[in-house]
């Protein structure tokens, strides 16, 4: 079974240009998560769907940040304008369900973003 | 609020031996479900095992076991029979509900690791 992909791996912009990220969850799966991790910190959520709708945006910086996951498969997580703030790994997840009970969340590689 | 505490930033261990990475977590919340990860330098976050707050039995996957301490508010990795390949920081992370959605919270993380 194929896991979580993104991409790109790596990605180097200068500050205020635009940058997007994609992930593909792993077939199946209703949920999709993607989360923001600052070096020497654990992941933070951004953003949650299930199928193609949001469930939990609560912590995503809407006035650069955007994400959408059309037809309920592949997402594309977007930062415009970019700020030096924002260089951290990018991490998608997916899992079967919405996240209760034993209902795992299987990661990606990760994008690592540098703003410069 | 939901609080993940980790409070080893880094642990060294010897091949063949055990060790114990340390989880506290903070919760009002009566379900939750705790969570350990391995992130390898190559960035991917990779579930090793999971305890409810309702189980009865501590989660045992392979050479992980999970130490849960309700009363406590700990849930320990037990690592048995260490190998290099262990070498990677290690992730506690706290599923709680909220707002229609299940997210997880992640601790600081701590690195170990592993000398021939």
């Amino acid at each position: 079974e194929a896991g979580v992909a993104q991409s790109p791996r790596y990605k180097i912009i200068e500050k205020r240009q635009s940058v997007a990220f994609w992930c593909n969850p792993i077939s199946g799966h209703a949920t999709l998560y993607w989360y923001q991790q600052i070096l020497g910190q654990g992941p933070k959520l951004l953003i949650q769907f299930q199928n193609n709708g949001v469930v939990d945006d609560s912590q995503l910086p809407k006035d650069r940040f955007s994400a959408e996951r059309l037809k309920g498969v592949d997402s594309t997580l977007k930062i415009q304008p970019a700020k030096l703030e924002d260089s951290a790994v990018y991490l998608c997840a997916s899992s079967l369900e919405g996240g209760a009970g034993t209902d795992t969340q299987y990661f990606g590689p990760g994008t690592r973003l540098t703003v410069l | 609020a939901q609080k993940i505490t980790q409070t080893q930033p880094g642990m060294f261990v010897q091949e063949k031996e055990a060790v114990t990475l340390d989880c506290t977590y903070d919760t009002s919340d009566p379900s939750y479900g705790l969570f350990w990860y391995k992130q390898p330098s190559s960035g991917e976050m990779i579930f090793l095992i999971y305890q409810g707050s309702y189980d009865q039995q501590n989660a045992t996957e392979g050479r992980y076991s999970l130490n849960f301490q309700k009363a406590r508010k700990s849930a320990n990795l037990v690592i048995s029979a260490s190998q290099l390949g262990d070498s990677a920081m290690y992730f506690c992370a706290m599923r709680t509900s909220g707002a229609g959605s299940y997210q997880l919270t992640f601790g600081k993380g701590t690195k170990l690791s592993v000398i021939p």
